[in-house]
């Protein structure tokens, strides 16, 4: 069966410096990969998302993440966050036959 | 503007009781889904429908009722057989039914607690 993680429970990053959020998955094939956040007390918005191609994928609000099948990897990255990007972050796998699965999310705390 | 709406944002309810939370969409999708989310946990699938008067269970369905009768409403009902019904609550949406290929749209969900 295929399952996300997400190691890290808890981030906290000044404003300014970069950031790297981190998601493993488990599946046989080549999946579908996702990276949503979520604002305090708010539904989940799609940040960006992986299906096939190049590798590395651009997002909104500066967010990149980059498919590694290698390490069955799908991190999140951003060169310089803002105070705005404090909030909570999901990846998610799906295959095309089974649901989305999301991980249990990352914290993201950001000081000034 | 097109979206997911979940009325109420808050609601509160004595155990014991039966609850429906709504669900609406306007973005002519096909495919809706519930989710409960606690903290620590990520998000759990409670149940999905493919098309309008389908539907089937996800994860986590035991205690929870659904129907699909119009394509853009899609209530979910907390009975007082789910055991800790105390949540939020999220609803989303996809333009079809592709598995996990599917991109979801979410609402702004609804947080249900229960004494």
């Amino acid at each position: 069966a295929q399952s996300v993680t997400q190691p890290d429970i808890h981030i906290t990053v000044s404003e300014g410096a970069s950031l790297e959020l981190r998601c493993n998955y488990s599946y046989g094939a080549t999946p579908y990969l996702f990276w949503y956040v979520q604002s305090p007390g708010q539904g989940l918005q799609l940040l960006l998302k992986y299906f096939s191609g190049d590798t590395l994928v651009q997002g909104i609000k500066g967010f990149e993440a980059e498919f590694k099948r290698s390490q069955s990897s799908f991190n999140l990255r951003k060169p310089s966050v803002h105070w705005s990007d404090a909030a909570e972050y999901f990846c998610a796998v799906g295959d095309n036959t089974d649901k989305l699965i999301f991980g249990t999310g990352t914290r993201l705390q950001v000081f000034p | 503007d097109g979206g997911i709406t979940q009325s109420p944002k808050y609601l509160f309810r004595k155990e014991g009781q039966n609850v429906t939370l709504s669900c609406e969409q306007n973005l002519n999708h096909d495919a809706m889904y519930w989710y409960r989310q606690d903290p620590g946990q990520g998000l759990r699938l409670i149940y999905y429908s493919q098309i309008v008067n389908d539907f089937q269970k996800g994860d986590i369905a035991e205690g929870y009722s659904v129907s699909r009768e119009k394509k853009e409403s899609f209530p979910l009902t907390v009975t007082s057989a789910q055991k800790n019904p105390t949540a939020f609550y999220l609803c989303a949406s996809s333009p079809r039914w592709t598995g996990g290929r599917s991109e979801q749209y979410f609402g702004p969900g609804t947080r249900l607690t229960v004494t």
